[in-house]
């Protein structure tokens, strides 16, 4: 089993739809998990932490279920800039704090 | 702030060629690293240093060196250039460890003929 598992689609949605990526993880000693954005041949950049009690940025909600081993992020209200690929991180075990762990990404579109 | 800048922007190699991708942050990151971004692989991290100085490696180290001179600076030099090489290279900072927010520059595509 990858250490960090994600479907990788595309999810092809029509603009104002609510979409939802679920990100699992092996290492149920992971700290730190985050979701990052990455456009089509740039550079990635980070969305949002994921925090244990859940948070929302926005349009963006991002949950953390530890007894599943996955997060997940939800996109309300999507909008035709939404479309890129998004990778979720996972931080590696104690005492390894450098280790940051990456998924392969989501890709998703959002279609006029 | 520049961030983090990344040069060149697009490179061809030979086999055999060495050359040193640049990487420079001035938000005083005290860590750097590298990476490479391939399809079906993801983000694979080659080296990384936790201040000027020190350098470690990665999960994918072979065929490349780092070095940290300075707090800003964090070159990646490849060796002897192969086409496995070939790939989208990434250098990231953040402040104060690796566990953090990673500021990207921009990529250097490389191809190895």
């Amino acid at each position: 089993r990858k250490e960090v598992e994600q479907d990788p689609g595309p999810f092809n949605v029509p603009e104002g739809a609510t979409v939802a990526f679920n990100c699992t993880y092996s290492n149920s000693a992971s700290q730190s998990f985050f979701w990052y954005r990455q456009d089509c041949r740039k550079e990635p950049k980070l969305l949002m932490s994921v925090y244990s009690s859940g948070n929302e940025d926005g349009r963006f909600t991002a949950q953390l279920n530890r007894a599943s081993q996955y997060i997940s992020l939800l996109i309300r209200d999507s909008k035709l800039s939404d479309s890129a690929t998004y990778l979720c991180v996972v931080k590696g075990i104690a005492g390894n704090n450098r280790k940051l762990i990456w998924g392969l990404g989501t890709s998703l579109a959002v279609n006029p | 702030n520049a961030g983090v800048t990344q040069t060149p922007k697009f490179q061809v190699l030979k086999t055999g060629q060495s050359m040193t991708l640049q990487c420079a942050q001035d938000m005083n990151h005290e860590y750097m690293s590298w990476y490479r971004q391939d399809p079906g692989m993801g983000l694979r991290l080659i080296h990384y240093s936790v201040g000027a100085g020190i350098t470690d490696q990665g999960e994918v180290p072979n065929g490349y060196n780092v070095s940290r001179s300075t707090t800003e600076d964090f070159p990646l030099r490849l060796l002897s250039a192969a086409p496995s090489q070939t790939s989208v290279y990434f250098c990231a900072s953040s402040y104060p460890r690796g566990g953090n927010e990673q500021f990207f520059g921009p990529g250097t595509r490389l191809t190895v003929l």
